[in-house]
């Protein structure tokens, strides 16, 4: 069955640590998506990516970062710049960027708590 | 700045109808989704309009009124495994989608 698969489910780090949470597709989608889920406020879109080799900051970029080598691949770095990283992340897919009918295909999420 | 609001929590009973609220102020409109989201598990789509009117799809239905900046998710026959919260979205004039913060809805017995 097709989906994504996002991993680890839940994570724990250090202060002063970087951490990568791994997103992986095999719906054929060209955009991937990285959102930032905290209680009691919608989606955050972190970077987003139309095309293998290219990502674009969304809103709440500072402290992360992507990379994009691969079609099925869009894994995210919470670095140590990020002042607050305790949050649910969540990969999402899609099969174009910029359409009004762009349905995104989520995964399970990954839990990241900073101690 | 750009807006959408839905009430933070609904409260229905088992079998019976229930009706969330999305209300929203956005650069532009290029059509508005729903999601389920179980707790601690992925958003799954359920609807999308982008043309005013009432759009059914099984239990669900949702309805879009653009003049009004205003959708409704009509959820009908009421289970169990309803609970869960609804997210409401928006896709601007940039193709960017404007989230809300999710309706927790509790069903009851």
């Amino acid at each position: 069955d097709g989906g994504i698969t996002q991993s680890p489910k839940y994570l724990f780090r250090k202060e002063g640590q970087n951490v990568t949470l791994s997103c992986e597709q095999n719906l054929n989608h060209d955009a991937m998506y990285w959102y930032r889920q905290d209680p009691g406020q919608g989606l955050r879109l972190i970077y987003y990516s139309q095309i293998v080799n290219d990502f674009q900051k969304g809103d709440i970029a500072e402290g992360y970062s992507v990379s994009r080598e691969k079609k099925e691949s869009f894994p995210l770095t919470v670095t140590s710049a990020q002042k607050n990283p305790t949050a649910f992340y969540l990969c999402a897919s899609s099969i174009a960027g910029t359409s009004g009918a762009n349905v995104l295909t989520f995964g399970a999420g990954s839990r990241l708590t900073v101690l | 700045g750009q807006n959408i609001d839905q009430p933070t929590e609904m409260t229905a009973t088992e079998g019976a109808i229930v009706q969330i609220n999305c209300t929203y102020q956005t650069s532009g409109f290029n059509g508005l989704f729903w999601y389920q989201q179980h707790a601690g598990e992925a958003p799954t789509f359920l609807s999308y309009n982008v043309l005013d009117g009432l759009e059914e799809k099984g239990r669900f239905s949702s309805f879009l009124s653009r003049s009004k900046g205003y959708s409704y998710l009509l959820l009908k026959e009421l289970q169990m495994k309803d609970s869960a919260s609804y997210l409401c979205a928006v896709m601007d004039s940039n193709y960017q989608l404007i989230w809300g913060a999710g309706t927790k809805l509790i069903i009851k017995p």
